[in-house]
């Protein structure tokens, strides 16, 4: 069955510094995702992407992250300056089409620890 | 806006017994709504969905019903096994503008031998 690979799957780093999550969504969906769980918390959305442009993002993704679809297979998120309250899992996922009927298919996630 | 509230875990079963992890949502219009498994160091995975009220999904025999009346979106299942222990994520799609999920804070279920 198709599925979504995310690399590494666990990150550590120091407080400041860059790191990029990894994603390889499945080859023929169009919409990507990237989303995070803050230990104990909800599952919460940052950004989903399309046709190689941002269409929709959260509050919680401002100017310290950015995304990028380096090639045809990638999917990446950048967290630039990280904090300590970045420390969370991070999911990947892509997803066919728009329409409420699709679900998701998510990656393993990464676990992100910054400290 | 809109939100989904589930029931606080860990459930802790034996193995056999009945599950119900409780789900209910906020949301305008008629949303979309799903169950998510993440069973341990694993993605989220699509369970089951109903895209209208009365819809029951059903899936590895766990089931739920769209509950439009109650705005709930219980999972059940009849008889649990050990294997079945996962976090559960109740989430729900907009019917409208928005097409972003959103998601519980995800139910951890132990099922014991």
């Amino acid at each position: 069955e198709p599925e979504v690979t995310q690399t590494p799957s666990h990150q550590v780093t120091q407080m400041g510094q860059e790191v990029i999550l990894r994603c390889v969504p499945i080859s023929n969906h169009l919409y990507f995702y990237w989303y995070r769980q803050i230990l104990g918390q909800k599952v919460e959305f940052l950004v989903s992407f399309y046709n190689n442009e941002i269409s929709e993002k959260s509050e919680i993704f401002d100017d310290q992250f950015s995304v990028e679809r380096p090639d045809g297979s990638n999917f990446t998120l950048k967290i630039r300056s990280t904090k300590l309250e970045d420390s969370a899992m991070y999911f990947c996922a892509s997803s066919e089409g728009t329409d409420r009927n699709y679900g998701y298919t998510f990656g393993s996630g990464t676990r992100l620890t910054v400290v | 806006g809109d939100s989904v509230t589930q029931m606080e875990g860990p459930v802790t079963l034996s193995e056999e017994a009945f599950l119900t992890i409780n789900c209910t949502y906020t949301a305008t219009g008629y949303p979309s709504l799903f169950w998510y498994v993440q069973y341990p160091g694993e993605g989220l995975q699509l369970l089951l969905k109903a895209t209208k009220a009365d819809d029951k999904g059903s899936n590895k025999g766990f089931e739920a019903t769209y509950r439009k009346e109650t705005t709930s979106f219980h999972l059940e299942k009849g008889s649990v096994q050990v294997s079945d222990s996962a976090v559960y994520f109740c989430a729900l799609r907009p019917s409208g503008g928005s097409y972003i999920p959103t998601f519980g804070r995800g139910t951890s279920l132990i099922v014991h031998p």
